[in-house]
């Protein structure tokens, strides 16, 4: 069983395209977040949701409008895609992390083309 | 400055061998501390987290120098296997985020 899935694995997508990735975990943890991995390995985070609530936007451009229809699902919607949109985005949750960080998705890898 | 600085390496180890890898933040606030590893293509995945007395989980060993903001990971015995990206994590008392460095990449030949 995964414990967090997200989909699709890859997406390559032209300019100006909308789209959306999902991420689902089973793990019962109650924070979720989205990650960006650029071109240059660096991995930053974009934002996090606890139990549906927003907690973290980490000044993303508003173009990305996470979602999170319950606690075990965030989904990130990206509008009107720029070439510099490309990059892995990772889903993560967390529950007692102090202790045992986050467990993370294998990862969307976008190109926008 | 980043706020979580690492050597990027890469770091060319024959088999059997031990090495080290450091890592410095800058936060004072800094709380909670892991070194992750990430294989090409992969997603991260926690090795260990830090602790302030020094943890060790067999080969590995990490310690902590809360003075001087410094972290470091010792891998003894240093297997194929080990190759990899190792990310230097911090997480701050203000918000539940995780803070990465870019990783000191190892490679372990035969």
């Amino acid at each position: 069983d995964t414990a967090v899935s997200q989909t699709p694995k890859y997406l390559v997508t032209q300019m100006g395209n909308d789209k959306s990735i999902k991420c689902e975990q089973n793990l019962g943890h109650d924070t979720m977040y989205w990650y960006k991995q650029d071109s240059k390995k660096f991995l930053k985070i974009m934002f996090s949701y606890n139990n549906k609530e927003l907690i973290i936007n980490e000044t993303v451009p508003n173009r990305f409008s996470p979602k999170s229809p319950d606690k075990a699902h965030l989904n990130l919607h990206i509008n009107s895609l720029e070439l510099g949109d490309s990059a892995v985005y990772f889903c993560a949750s967390s529950q007692d992390f102090r202790d045992h960080g986050y467990t993370f998705g294998s990862g969307t890898r976008l190109t926008v083309v | 400055r980043k706020e979580v600085e690492q050597d990027p390496g890469p770091f060319n180890v024959p088999e059997g061998a031990t090495v080290a890898f450091n890592c410095t933040y800058s936060n004072s606030a800094s709380q909670s501390f892991f070194w992750y590893r990430q294989d090409c293509r992969k997603e991260p995945k926690l090795l260990m987290s830090v602790y302030s007395s020094g943890n060790e989980d067999g080969r590995f060993t990490a310690q902590l120098n809360r003075a001087s903001q410094y972290i470091s990971l010792l891998i003894r015995d240093s297997k194929l296997s080990d190759s990899a990206t190792y990310l230097c994590v911090v997480k701050l008392t203000t918000a539940d985020k995780l803070i990465f460095g870019t990783g000191t990449r190892l490679q372990v030949f035969p």
